[in-house]
């Protein structure tokens, strides 16, 4: 099946400071997702983002899919963007969605 | 916005109930997901469902059943809980048909076997 891989497996920021997240992937995808799971456990999606580059404040996203790659770049971290950062894919239409094993990030003041 | 209701948000069962675990999307969603997150394992994919009475096995299928009788719900069967059944569980739903459709999560159960 496919592998998803993320890296790096855990960050430690200071506040202000960024950073880029980076996920590969072994074989083509529908789509892939990125999400944020605070330290209550909620998982919250940040970006949708199978081709590409979008930006969300100072969250931003690219997504390589001939190369099988996308990253996550987060820009003057903050202590709220602790937490596990996790990508996404969907392998083709109506079909599973799958889960890299996350990047946990700690944003320390 | 779009709301996922997990109906418990802890649960503790003894080994070899059943137990139900129950999801509702509000959004009308063909996709609907169950997952479970385990420490060092990350979410791995229970069963899904993309139309009423449709399911298919994810990567861990054992142990478990689902029901999806309504598009609005999705409910995880444990049919005799066992200790290795502990963790928690993560319901979600999409409309991956859709261009720009983000999957959407419950708050999750975290269930306890003892």
């Amino acid at each position: 099946g496919i592998q998803v891989e993320q890296s790096p497996p855990d960050l430690i920021l200071q506040e202000g400071a960024n950073s880029t997240l980076r996920c590969n992937f072994s074989d083509s995808v529908n789509n892939l997702q990125w999400f944020h799971q605070n330290p209550w456990g909620q998982l919250i999606n940040l970006f949708y983002i199978p081709s590409g580059t979008k930006q969300n404040g100072r969250l931003s996203a690219t997504t390589v899919a001939t190369e099988r790659y996308s990253l996550l770049y987060i820009s003057s971290s903050q202590t709220t963007d602790s937490g596990v950062y996790f990508c996404a894919v969907e392998l083709t239409s109506y079909d599973k969605v799958i889960f890299g094993p996350g990047t946990s990030l700690s944003v320390i003041p | 916005d779009v709301k996922v209701t997990q109906s418990s948000r802890y649960l503790v069962k003894r080994t070899g109930e059943k137990v139900f675990l129950e999801c509702v999307q509000d959004m009308d969603h063909e996709n609907m997901f169950w997952y479970r997150q385990d420490p060092g394992l990350g979410l791995r994919l229970i069963y899904f469902s993309y139309d009423v009475k449709m399911k298919e096995k994810g990567d861990i299928p054992e142990g478990y059943s689902v029901s999806r009788e309504k598009k609005e719900r999705f409910s995880l069967i444990l049919e005799s809980a066992s200790t290795n059944q502990t963790s928690m569980y993560l319901c979600a739903s999409g409309e991956l048909s859709s261009y720009n459709s983000p999957l959407h999560f419950g708050n999750g159960t975290r269930l306890t076997v003892t």
